[in-house]
């Protein structure tokens, strides 16, 4: 069965940047795209961002476009965001997702979900 | 982009009966090259991660019970709980990926009446 481990989240301050890593294991991670998704408090899902399973393409909902990062390293089959100028409304659970669909690349459904890690942006 | 809107913001449902949920998408979906409807649908219960029930619009995620059907097609679609169950109270988002960004719908909170 599919794991995807996320890590990284905190408090931060206005302005300030974080790293979050997503660990995956059991599927051949290098085949497959895999996304961001956010949840802010009492509000609905967000998808963030994609990367194509060989980091060769990136994608960004507008409001994250030039602060965040998506990237891999397939030979530790692990997913990064990284976030800078973070923002009071960039306060969420940040979950990493696997596309459904292999080596397909603008990316899909979403098939398997991490637990979240919760980023707090705060002055 | 693609803007996602769902109906209601939520309902309550008798256990055992149906529950609709529906999802309207500004643009069409329907991919005309493969005849596809580029539409997904997840339960997101509190606490756990979103998890994936339905794709192309109607094909149920393995595992998923076939209580839970997807239908619809361009831009109106329909997720339908049937006899409903205790364990199905959730939020439930639609979602198109119809190319970047993969914009999901505000979600539907399903509670029991």
């Amino acid at each position: 069965q599919v794991q995807l481990v996320e890590s990284g989240g905190g408090v931060v301050q206005p302005g300030a940047s974080l790293r979050l890593s997503c660990t995956a294991s059991r599927f051949t991670f290098n085949t497959y795209g895999m996304h961001w998704v956010r949840q802010a408090p009492g509000k609905g899902l967000e998808w963030v961002a994609f990367s194509r399973n060989d980091g060769g393409m990136e994608y960004y909902v507008d409001s994250v476009k030039g602060r965040f990062t998506i990237s891999r390293d397939n030979s530790k089959s692990t997913l990064y965001l990284q976030m800078n100028s973070l923002t009071t409304e960039d306060t969420a659970v940040y979950y990493c997702a696997k596309d459904g669909s292999p080596n397909d690349g603008d990316g899909n459904w979403s098939d398997s979900w991490g637990q979240g890690t919760l980023v707090t942006v705060s002055s | 982009d693609i803007v996602m809107t769902q109906s209601p913001g939520s309902l309550a449902v008798s256990l055992g009966e149906r529950a609709t949920i529906n999802c309207k998408s500004s643009q069409s979906v329907l991919h005309r090259p493969n005849n596809k409807d580029y539409l997904a649908w997840y339960q997101h219960k509190a606490g756990q991660p979103p998890k994936l029930l339905i794709l192309w619009a109607s094909t149920r995620a393995s595992g998923v019970p076939d209580r839970f059907s997807g239908s619809g097609s361009g831009t109106d679609f329909t997720l339908t709980i049937s006899n409903l169950q205790a364990e199905d109270v959730a939020v439930y988002y639609c979602q198109a990926y119809y190319g970047p960004p993969h914009s999901f719908g505000q979600g539907t909170k399903l509670e029991i009446k």
